[in-house]
């Protein structure tokens, strides 16, 4: 079953625009993760934050967590050409011994 | 060398046929993962290991069976491959605290004819 639902599920903007990406889940968590996917290829971590956290910023990412709403948004500043990828959410469940559970991804095209 | 290898890349098989994929890693992490994806599905844990002798089913565990040969040795296999198995399998690692996130390796695209 998935924990994480991302909103939207394709987003196309132009480059130098801000790219905004959202995620529900469904139970309590210990920590929730973004990733970056290329075109089928292996997902690199990007960017955690712990459930007693609020916001977190790294580089243009800036991801911020509502525990109240089970809800997350990622936030990417000034996109480029290059982030054009898919983006999943991955919560932690608590007691879940990080078992990460992946939404179903958001795909994000930057155009020129 | 990638931190998590996995191999082969691309494979293709016949429906009834046993298949083994492979995962190593240079990380020395302790716990590691297989996942499966598939289109508009997102990815769905098959089975994880802790340590070498810790090794616990994930949500979609019929059907396959893995092996921890070594701490940087995790392999996945498809005992009787099926067609529904098709999809791009990930191999994962992380330390115990899990707070650097995973290291995915590139992936297998499995074709069950």
């Amino acid at each position: 079953s998935q924990q994480g639902e991302e909103d939207p599920q394709a987003l196309s903007i132009q480059e130098g625009e801000n790219a905004t990406m959202n995620c529900s889940y469904k139970t309590s968590i210990n920590n929730l993760q973004w990733y970056r996917q290329n075109s089928g290829r292996g997902l690199v971590h990007l960017i955690l934050i712990r459930s007693n956290e609020r916001e977190k910023h790294s580089g243009r990412l800036r991801v911020t967590l509502d525990t109240s709403k089970k809800s997350s948004s990622l936030l990417i500043t000034a996109s480029r050409a290059a982030d054009t990828a898919s983006y999943f959410c991955a919560t932690d469940p608590s007691g879940g011994y990080n078992k990460l559970i992946f939404g179903a991804g958001t795909r994000l095209a930057v155009h020129p | 060398d990638a931190d998590v290898t996995q191999t082969p890349r691309n494979r293709i098989t016949k429906t009834g046929k046993r298949i083994m994929l492979e995962c190593s890693q240079t990380k020395g992490h302790d716990r590691m993962y297989w996942y499966r994806q598939d289109p508009g599905l997102g990815l769905r844990l098959i089975y994880y290991s802790f340590d070498v002798k810790d090794i616990n089913k994930g949500e979609i565990s019929d059907g396959y069976s893995v092996s921890r040969q070594a701490q940087a040795k995790f392999s996945l296999s498809l005992e009787s491959a099926i067609p529904n198995q098709t999809a791009l399998y990930f191999c994962a690692t992380s330390d115990r605290q899990g707070l650097d996130g995973y290291t995915f390796g590139s992936g297998t695209r499995l074709t069950v004819v």
